[in-house]
């Protein structure tokens, strides 16, 4: 079973900085990894998908890179609305599993 | 527009079995790009995936609670049923269902909005 692990458990920024996410698996997951947003008392929202591919009407501050094993999630300028808990999942397909990271909390510092 | 909604018990006993739907709208669950997983998130803890259903009745558990769920659709209702027996205090979480997207490296695209289940005497 895939575990993934995500760095750091969180992460204090002040609006308008910059912000960088870490995710690692444990084995290859090649780009089958996502990213969600989830706030306070609401589901998690689909951030990027692909390892990198923005999900529709994401602003472009948020963007990620990664493949194999290691993952990055980059937030530009932090608007007040992107203080929230980030989780990466990974999906295999052999057989078919999701594993989500333990996720970052993302805080105003 | 694509929704998805659970449904279900509040409160549950331990040992008792409990039942959850997903009732979708705006997809059908026979397309052959999407399916639908459950997950679950205990309070102030990660989000934990369960169980998923493909357009085809392929199934896939989570290794752990494997033994204890079962996951079921039916396409005619657009409804996906998850069971998970012999609960423990240690299922109380939110559940949620969420569709993925084949052509999204099967990223969880639509959430429910989550239905929260106590476990307790």
């Amino acid at each position: 079973e895939i575990v993934m692990t995500q760095s750091p458990a969180t992460l204090s920024v002040s609006p308008g900085d910059g912000a960088t996410l870490s995710c690692r698996a444990s084995q290859t997951v090649s780009r089958n990894l996502a990213w969600y947003q989830q706030k306070p008392g609401q589901a998690p929202r689909l951030l990027i998908y692909g390892a990198s591919t923005r999900a529709s009407g994401l602003p472009a501050r948020f963007s990620a890179s990664g493949s194999g094993t290691r993952f990055t999630l980059t937030i530009s300028s932090l608007q007040s609305e992107d203080f929230a808990v980030y989780y990466c999942q990974q999906y295999d397909n052999l057989p078919p599993s999701w594993t989500f990271g333990q996720g970052t909390k993302v805080e105003i510092k | 527009q694509v929704t998805l909604k659970e449904s279900g018990p509040v409160l549950v006993k331990p040992t008792e079995t409990l039942t959850l739907t997903c009732t979708v709208s705006g997809f059908s669950l026979s397309n052959g790009r999407m399916s639908v997983s459950w997950i679950r998130q205990p309070p102030g803890k990660a989000l934990e995936w369960l169980a998923h259903i493909f357009s085809d009745d392929q199934k896939s558990y989570q290794t752990s609670l494997k033994s204890r769920l079962t996951i079921s659709k039916d396409t005619s209702k657009s409804q996906v049923v998850l069971t998970m027996t012999n609960v423990d205090p240690a299922d109380t979480a939110t559940y949620y269902c969420a569709r993925s997207l084949l052509q999204f490296h099967y990223a969880m695209d639509v959430w429910g909005q989550g239905t929260t289940v106590t476990v307790s005497s």
